[in-house]
């Protein structure tokens, strides 16, 4: 069954450093996204992106955020300048027109 | 943001017994809803989805129940399994391609 593949799938960062979150959707996939969920709290939508540009963001979204699909198969998302309530789970989705959402495993970012 | 709300933090069920998980909606524009099952550590994992235009939709063991005007939906786990012991999240989505908004998640237990 097809997967979508994030990497790392823990990263450690100290406050203020840059970090790159990857992830490899579904090849057949038009639709992406970044969620994330911190600790003991709600899964957070934070982008989506089609057509090679974003297609909503949420408030969290802020400009220490972006994304960008450079190779027609990598889809990632950078965080200029981390912070410690930056730390989360963050998933990678995508989906087909048919509403199919796949998740994948996750990248743990913990902010020191 | 409490447009999809799980009131319930957690359920115990004795093994071979039904599963009743509940969600409620507050926006009228969503149009299809989505259940996950999340393990500790790892990406949502898709249960079962149901659109606006159907009031049931049934996968094995697991059946979703849409009931628009009261702006509810319930997935029902029947008989359930120890293994079915996990995060149960319910998502909405609005348009093709469109964010999820999750609830809180109900953290099941099924017990042998």
């Amino acid at each position: 069954e097809p997967e979508v593949t994030q990497t790392p799938s823990h990263q450690v960062t100290q406050m203020g450093q840059e970090v790159i979150l990857r992830c490899v959707p579904i090849s057949n996939h038009l639709y992406f996204y970044w969620y994330r969920q911190i600790l003991g709290q709600k899964v957070e939508f934070l982008v989506s992106f089609y057509n090679n540009e974003i297609s909503e963001k949420s408030e969290i979204f802020d400009d220490q955020f972006s994304v960008e699909r450079p190779d027609g198969s990598n889809f990632t998302l950078k965080i200029r300048s981390t912070k410690l309530e930056d730390s989360a789970m963050y998933f990678c989705a995508s989906s087909d027109p048919n509403y199919g959402y796949t998740f994948g495993s996750g990248t743990r970012l913990t902010v020191v | 943001d409490q447009q999809v709300k799980q009131n319930s933090p957690s359920l115990s069920v004795q093994e071979g017994r039904i599963s009743i998980l509940n969600c409620d909606y507050t926006n009228s524009m969503f149009d299809y809803f989505l259940w996950y099952k999340k393990y500790p550590a790892e990406g949502p994992t898709f249960l079962i989805s149901i659109s606006s235009i159907k009031d049931k939709n049934e996968d094995g063991r697991f059946t979703v129940f849409l009931n628009k005007s009261a702006k509810h939906l319930s997935l029902h786990i029947v008989p359930s399994q120890p293994g079915d012991s996990a995060v149960y999240f319910c998502a909405a989505g609005s348009n093709q391609g469109g964010k999820l908004i999750f609830g809180q998640g109900t953290e099941l237990s099924v017990k042998p």
